[in-house]
């Protein structure tokens, strides 16, 4: 049974760019959270989607954005890239929007230059 | 707003101490508080979950304690290992409803030295 995957495992942007970033959450599983961990730091939650709507977000600019897809893989979408957006973005999943347990994949390294 | 601190930022012991890692929060409506466990550029690893109801939860070698009123939590690693050598976070759970947002510590980063 796969865990939480996660692609790419790295990424170098440059400033201004966009950048996409996938998520598929363990089998059996219908809730995405989305982290953004710099480095040093505790993650940050940026967004959680449930049925493919946005159920809740943390304190992110609207550069940030994401999608779930029908069958419950997501998206999470930086636009006007910063430097301060470099980070480890990690994404967990859970069944249901009360579940305790969360599991986490590997996160994407990106470095924005 | 809550805040999630965890001291030290980094501990190095040798083989076989028992040693505490600790975490503060301070608000304490809190629905529950976990410990992970993180290697280096890799995911969170959860090691143990206790409900705001609990004083306590244990697992193997890790016991880890919760004082709502006070707004603190440890993990205690008994008989350290050098395979336990990785960054420890805290975090807090807010209410029944904010099932994904989790607000975290800094982190505490262990090296058990053989």
């Amino acid at each position: 049974d796969a865990g939480v995957t996660q692609s790419p495992t790295h990424l170098i942007k440059t400033r201004g760019q966009q950048v996409t970033l996938r998520c598929s959450p363990k089998s059996g599983h219908d809730t995405v959270s989305w982290y953004q961990q710099a480095l040093g730091q505790g993650p940050q939650f940026i967004f959680q989607y449930y049925e493919e709507e946005e159920r809740q977000r943390g304190n992110f600019p609207d550069r940030f954005s994401g999608h779930q897809f029908p069958n419950y893989s997501s998206e999470l979408n930086v636009n006007a890239l910063l430097l301060g957006d470099s980070a480890l973005y990690l994404c967990a999943s859970s069944y249901g929007l009360v579940s305790d347990t969360q599991y986490f994949g590997p996160g994407t390294r990106l470095t924005v230059l | 707003k809550q805040e999630v601190t965890q001291i030290p930022a980094a501990l190095s012991v040798p083989e076989g101490e028992n040693l505490v890692l600790n975490c503060s929060f301070t608000d304490s409506a809190i629905y529950n508080l976990q410990w992970f466990r993180q290697d280096p550029g890799k995911g969170l690893t959860s090691l143990l979950l206790i409900q705001s109801s609990q004083r306590e939860q244990t697992s193997g070698r890790l016991n880890a304690s919760l004082d709502k009123s006070s707004g603190r939590s440890t993990l205690y690693i008994a008989a350290s290992q050098p395979g336990d050598s990785a960054t420890y976070l805290c975090a807090v759970r807010r209410s029944s409803s904010n099932t994904g947002k989790l607000i975290f510590g800094q982190g505490t980063t262990l090296q058990v030295k053989p």
